[in-house]
């Protein structure tokens, strides 16, 4: 299978605690996605990476988010002190990157349950 | 602030019947607009797209329309399949190098 794979599928935390997740795209997209879906919303643009270069942050993107691409192939998202407003889908995507709007290709997401 | 909005949440059609999806838009940058399909559990599938240079473009039993002027585009699915029903994203790019979604609508289609 060459999809987007995202790892976990789930997670429950304790609010407070810390959380990673990973992110690996089709092997040829050079640009990464992270998205966030709350119920009864679509998805909302977190980051994306050209490569290993962040390019893009939302305002939804808050201190306690980070992203990582460091070799330009998977990626991993943490989130520091977890919330339990962070409850939501994580999506992933990838796209090729050589045209200045995108089709993305999803994952099929962490869902993350803080507790 | 919602630049891509869809305001049915709910749809449901006779299996057979014309399922028309809507959805506006509010941003005049936008030039490249997007359907996705969404199962349960899983994440978005790319469904059939549309450049602003067109008016119309059509994929088998999906035919997505756009009307730039009133800022507005639909999805035809004809027939409609019981498979068909998922939750269905309109989304929309431009010069930013990523896509804003609608909050989708829920389309059942009966048996």
């Amino acid at each position: 299978d060459t999809g987007v794979s995202q790892n976990p599928r789930h997670k429950i935390t304790k609010r407070g605690q810390n959380v990673t997740f990973r992110c690996d795209p089709i092997s040829e997209h050079n640009r990464l996605y992270w998205y966030r879906q709350t119920l009864g919303q679509g998805p909302e643009f977190l980051t994306y990476f050209q490569n290993e270069a962040q390019l893009e942050k939302s305002r939804l993107l808050s201190d306690r988010f980070s992203a990582e691409r460091p070799k330009g192939s998977f990626s991993t998202l943490e989130i520091q002190r977890t919330e339990q407003g962070d409850s939501a889908m994580y999506l992933c995507a990838s796209s090729p990157g050589r045209t200045s709007v995108q089709k993305l290709f999803f994952g099929s997401g962490t869902q993350l349950s803080v507790l | 602030d919602q630049q891509v909005k869809q305001n049915s949440p709910s749809l449901s059609v006779q299996e057979g019947r014309i399922s028309i999806l809507n959805c506006d838009y509010t941003n005049s940058m936008f030039d490249y607009f997007l359907w996705y399909k969404k199962y349960p559990a899983e994440g978005p599938t790319f469904l059939i797209s549309i450049s602003s240079i067109k008016d119309k473009n059509e994929d088998g039993r999906f035919t997505v329309f756009l009307n730039k002027s009133a800022k507005h585009l639909s999805l035809h699915i004809v027939p409609s399949q019981p498979g068909d029903s998922a939750v269905y994203f309109c989304a929309a790019g431009g010069s930013a190098r990523q896509l804003t979604f609608g909050s989708g609508t829920q389309l059942t289609v009966l048996p």
